[in-house]
């Protein structure tokens, strides 16, 4: 069965540190790929896709992910946290042949400490 | 454009009762997709409808049902609750092509007493 896994349950950082969030999927066909991001007491939100194209994409709020086929990953980072990006993220699939199906990852917690 | 909705957004009931959500989806947008979030099991797909047809359905019992209608607005139905359906209830929008990005709603927090 396809799966999503994210490596890190809960990050803490300091503000102006590096972030990088994993994500691994197990399917060997097509995907597109997400990531989503949930500020306390808000719903979900888009933060960045990947669905052809340059395996470098750049989302909103300075966040980036890098799609690695090879590696079936869809890793998140950001250079320099700021408080405002304490959240949850989830790294979500598309699969082919599953129509609007999302498959998520449990999620990361992170906490940005000013 | 508005985003999704979603009505209720809390809602408490109790055990062995039914309960109906509504979803609005972002105008112009034809597919609707459910979720449910808990803390223990995460984000799970539940269903997806596309014009008026179901898609896509998740591993959830029968319980659990949807439909969508002709303006694409869509409501899920629980009967027979279970204390474990206390979740947050997501839904999402997209457009007319398949597999394109989904939008969420606010979600219903499900209580069941």
């Amino acid at each position: 069965a396809q799966s999503v896994s994210q490596h890190n349950h809960h990050v803490i950082l300091s503000e102006a540190a590096s972030l990088e969030l994993g994500c691994n999927y197990s399917y060997g066909g097509t995907v597109n790929l997400f990531w989503y991001v949930q500020y306390p007491g808000q719903h979900l939100q888009l933060l960045l896709k990947y669905f052809s194209g340059d395996p470098l994409v750049k989302g909103i709020k300075g966040f980036e992910a890098e799609f690695i086929k090879s590696k079936f990953s869809f890793n998140l980072r950001k250079p320099s946290v700021q408080w405002s990006d304490t959240a949850e993220y989830f790294c979500a699939v598309n699969a082919e042949n599953q129509g609007g199906k999302l498959i998520f990852g449990q999620g990361t917690e992170l906490s940005v400490k000013p | 454009k508005a985003g999704v909705t979603q009505t209720p957004r809390y809602l408490i009931k109790t055990r062995g009762q039914q309960v109906t959500l509504s979803c609005s989806p972002i105008s112009g947008h034809r597919s609707v997709s459910w979720y449910q979030q808990t803390p223990g099991q995460g984000l799970q797909f539940l269903f997806e409808y596309f014009s008026e047809t179901q898609r896509n359905k998740g591993n959830f019992p029968g319980r659990f049902s949807g439909r969508q209608f002709s303006n694409s607005r869509s409501e899920m139905n629980v009967s027979t609750l279970e204390l474990g359906d206390s979740a947050l209830y997501l839904c999402a929008s997209s457009g007319t092509i398949p597999r394109e990005t989904q939008y969420f709603g606010p979600g219903t927090r499900l209580l069941v007493l």
